[in-house]
């Protein structure tokens, strides 16, 4: 069965400083991995995936199956970037896909 | 292009009662998910819809139970409400079966069991 652990709840950095929010998995398969991030009074929204190997706001994660993590992060910590951090994990389920969840890591980024 | 939308936002049910949860897929996409995501959780992955036929399945009881139109919009039904059953429950629309695909998120429906 899948796995992904977030191991922060909270993470609390100051503007301009690094920030690496930690995503750990367990899977069997070849992992597609995600990161969603959810700004106050907004829905869920994709941030990056993997296999893209992009940068989207300044944020960057790679995928690492030795240690079976895709860690967030970003050099710079902005004030706009504080909000909840999901982690997903895609995986076959009957003809399609799901997603599994950690449980989030709220990052706060303070003046 | 319309986004994922959910309806209601917020409602309040009585244990043993039953509720229907309600989703419009954004345009162009065939494929919705739904997940429950109780507090301090992370969303989990209740069932997934793909041409009006249930796809794919979580750990949730039978009285959790779907419906995909032939518009593909969506319903959530849940016979029997249990105090647990208390959590946002989210739609994720997406435009491919297999393989990797965003999913969009509505905005949620919160519900409330008493």
């Amino acid at each position: 069965a899948q796995r992904v652990t977030q191991p922060e709840k909270l993470l609390s950095v100051f503007k301009g400083a690094p920030v690496e929010l930690k995503c750990n998995y367990s899977y069997s398969g070849s992992p597609e991995l995600f990161w969603y991030v959810q700004y106050s009074r907004q829905r869920l929204q994709l941030l990056l995936r993997h296999i893209s190997r992009e940068s989207i706001k300044g944020f960057t994660a790679d995928l690492n199956k030795g240690e079976t993590s895709f860690h967030l992060k970003k050099p710079f910590a902005q004030e706009e970037d504080s909000a909840m951090y999901y982690c997903a994990l895609s995986s076959p389920t009957g003809g399609g896909n799901k997603l599994t969840f950690g449980t989030g890591t709220q990052l706060k980024v303070e003046l | 292009e319309t986004g994922v939308t959910q309806s209601p936002t917020h409602l309040i049910k009585t244990r043993g009662q039953q509720v229907t949860l309600r989703c419009s897929s954004q345009s162009g996409h065939n494929t919705v998910s739904w997940y429950q995501q109780a507090l301090g959780q992370g969303p989990q992955f209740i069932f997934q819809y793909y041409r009006e036929e249930e796809n794919g399945r979580g750990n949730f009881p039978p009285r959790f139970s779907g419906l995909q139109f032939p518009n593909y919009s969506s319903e959530l039904n849940v016979n029997a409400l249990e105090l647990d059953d208390s959590a946002l429950y989210l739609c994720a629309s997406s435009s491919k079966v297999t393989g990797t695909t965003e999913a969009f998120f509505g905005q949620g429906t919160r519900l409330t069991v008493v």
